[in-house]
């Protein structure tokens, strides 16, 4: 069964940082892109990055693009995001998902809530 | 905003069925697959539809992908009370090298 567990999330203050991570089993994570997806209180959902099996490919929404770093350490089956800058925007729940670029967003977990207040 | 335009609520009777728009451009939903996610109150997001039209293994039959040029819908015929949840497309946008989702359609089972 594939699961996906992050974790990391927590209250922090405007310009603070925060590093999210999520644990992989189930499936051949080294074999899988990974992608952050966001939602804000209430709001819809919003892709965040998105880092290929190899690492050799990464993107960044433009609203998080210079403030937040994805990585991977296939060997652990862990994904990471490091959060800087924070800003009250930030504020959400944070998925990480599989998918490939041009694919599908498989799998979900079930997220850990990031809160950016002072 | 969002890249792609879905109706912000939609609503049906039990047993009835219901379809959700979502209408984006060549960048997106024109040159690649669609996928649908299903987010029941308090949940994370679940696969629904992938590539336009395929189902997931344990998703029932009663929902259903389509797509035509830069516009796609998902059906859901016999509604249950269950089937009350927030509905997302979604799909990856070349120009702008990114994943984009619609808005989200409240489905109301009324």
């Amino acid at each position: 069964e594939v699961q996906l567990v992050e974790s990391g999330g927590g209250l922090v203050q405007p310009g603070g940082s925060l590093r999210l991570s999520c644990a992989a089993s189930g499936f051949t994570f080294s074999a899988y892109s990974m992608n952050w997806v966001r939602q804000a209180p209430g709001k819809g959902l919003e892709w965040i990055s998105h880092i290929s099996s190899s690492s050799r490919s990464i993107y960044f929404a433009d609203s998080v693009k210079g403030r937040f770093t994805i990585s991977r350490d296939n060997a652990k089956n862990s994904l990471f995001l490091q959060l800087n800058s924070l800003r009250d925007e930030d504020t959400a729940v944070y998925y990480c998902t599989t998918g490939k670029v041009g694919g599908t967003l498989d799998y979900w977990g079930q997220g850990t809530l990031v809160t950016v207040s002072s | 905003q969002s890249v792609l335009t879905q109706p912000p609520s939609v609503s049906a009777a039990p047993g009835q069925k219901a379809t959700i728009s979502c209408s984006g451009s060549s960048s997106n939903i024109g040159n690649n697959f669609v996928s649908w996610y299903q987010q029941l109150p308090g949940t994370a997001p679940k696969l629904l539809i992938y590539d336009n039209t395929k189902r997931p293994s344990g998703i029932p039959d009663r929902f259903s992908g389509s797509k035509s040029g830069t516009s796609t819908t998902l059906g859901i015929t016999g509604l249950q009370t269950g089937d009350e949840a927030d509905y997302y497309c979604g799909t990856w946008d070349n120009s702008l090298s990114a994943w984009v989702f619609g808005g989200g359609t409240k489905l109301t089972v009324l």
